[in-house]
């Protein structure tokens, strides 16, 4: 079955540790996007990916980065410049039809806490 | 500004209808979405609508859209205990790859 891969569940991060979330997705999807969620909040967009190789900002992009090398994965490094990392990270997938953006389809997502 | 505006939290009783409403920012999206997510999970695509349609049902979802007033609603039928969860809307207006969300309502459905 086609869909997205998140992993770990769960996360830990140190003081003053970089941790890089995995999200692989197998639906031959050209964008992809990593989203923040806190507790009683909507999603935040922290980066997005419109093609291999390529990827912008979103709001939340500080202390957050990413690569785009193979179209099938997107990971995210949370930084120790992240102050704040503890929340639930979700990554999504979408394709284009004639130019207009398709639903996008999510992981299961990673909840990141801090030790 | 790009705000979706939803309330955030809506109270029914099993095996009675429940409306969720939402307000979106701009009038050319294309498609409005609903999606689900339930606790520890991710967003599950419920139902989408394209912009030149003012209804759709799909089984016991139906989804009403008014393109002047910029709302979009959500009617589950005979909402079940397994209905409750947490719902948002979301558009994605043309010219951009991005996706603007509501903040989400939590559907509480009482046994």
């Amino acid at each position: 079955d086609g869909g997205i891969t998140q992993s770990p569940k769960y996360l830990f991060r140190k003081e003053g540790q970089n941790v890089t979330l995995s999200c692989e997705q197998n639906l031959n999807h050209d964008a992809m996007y990593w989203y923040r969620q806190d507790p009683g909040q909507g999603l935040r967009l922290i980066y997005y990916s419109q093609i291999v190789n390529d990827f912008q900002k979103g709001d939340i992009a500080e202390g957050y980065s990413v690569s785009r090398e193979k179209k099938e994965s997107f990971p995210l490094t949370v930084t120790s410049a992240q102050k704040n990392p503890t929340a639930f990270y979700l990554c999504a997938s979408s394709t284009r039809d004639r130019g207009i953006n398709q639903p996008q389809h999510f992981g299961d997502g990673t909840r990141l806490s801090i030790l | 500004g790009e705000d979706v505006e939803q309330s955030l939290f809506l109270s029914v009783r099993e095996g009675d209808s429940s409306v969720i409403n939402c307000t979106y920012t701009d009038s050319s999206s294309t498609y409005l979405y609903w999606y689900k997510q339930e606790p520890g999970a991710g967003l599950q695509l419920l139902t989408y609508i394209f912009s030149n349609m003012d209804m759709k049902q799909d089984q016991r979802l139906t989804v009403l859209l008014n393109k002047k007033d910029k709302h979009l609603s959500l009617r589950i039928a005979d909402t079940q205990t397994g209905d409750s969860a947490i719902y948002f809307c979301a558009e994605s207006p043309p010219g951009t790859y991005k996706y603007i969300f509501g903040t989400g309502t939590r559907l509480k459905v009482l046994a």
